[in-house]
């Protein structure tokens, strides 16, 4: 099985940088998705990293620490419209077979303040 | 709009009654997964269908659920005999095995179950 492990709450300033950590212990790890999904909505696919390193997608970058099992979430220039939760997120099953199903950390939910 | 819907968003009920929740997946997709989530947490798999093959199911899931997706089109998600444990957010999913194979799921905005 998988466990995941993510802060539950972090708050921070509109137009700062924020980083929001994802620990996991796995039985079999192929990479680190994350999720963005805002009071009421559906969660949304942020990213996914399958190899150590930084990815960066606009203001948001993730990164990815195999040997460390960690991986991180950054938000830059943060903006009031992304206060929200944030999932981390792992794909489980064989690759051969096309993984079976996401498995999700609790979330984080970010609080952008002016 | 193109994105994975649901119905009903919103379903009050009382114990001991059966509710039926529907998605209707991406066209393309030919995977299908249902989440639950309560507050404050993250989504839970329940169960997931390619095309219209039931793959998984969760070992948490009791007797009372059923899904099904009888032509690897919509799917139905069925709970018998609803206890107030069962309130939460009933999300659907789907994507194409690729997809999937990174973790990218499309959701919908879920249906929201309360057993009073």
């Amino acid at each position: 099985g998988q466990s995941l492990e993510q802060p539950s709450e972090v708050t921070a300033v509109e137009g700062a940088i924020v980083q929001i950590n994802c620990t996991y212990q796995t039985s079999g790890f192929y990479g680190l998705s994350w999720y963005q999904q805002h009071d009421g909505g559906a969660p949304t696919f942020l990213s996914y990293n399958a190899l150590d390193g930084l990815e960066e997608t606009g203001r948001f970058s993730s990164f990815l620490s195999r040997s460390d099992s960690y991986g991180y979430l950054l938000l830059q220039e943060l903006q009031m419209k992304d206060s929200a939760s944030y999932f981390c997120a792992v794909p489980e099953g064989t690759y051969s077979g096309g993984y079976q199903k996401v498995t999700f950390g609790i979330g984080t939910k970010l609080q952008v303040i002016p | 709009d193109t994105g994975v819907s649901q119905d009903p968003r919103h379903k009050i009920t009382k114990r001991g009654q059966n509710v039926t929740f529907r998605c209707d997946p991406i066209s393309e997709h030919n995977r299908l997964y249902w989440y639950r989530q309560t507050l404050g947490q993250g989504p839970e798999f329940l169960t997931y269908f390619q095309n219209e093959a039931q793959l998984e199911k969760s070992r948490l899931l009791s007797d009372r659920f059923s899904a099904e997706r009888p032509k690897g089109s919509f799917s139905t998600l069925e709970i018998q005999r609803t206890e107030q444990g069962d309130s939460a957010m009933y999300l659907c999913a789907s994507s194409l095995v690729l997809q999937a194979n990174t973790g990218e799921l499309f959701f919908g905005e879920g249906s929201r179950l309360t057993v009073l």
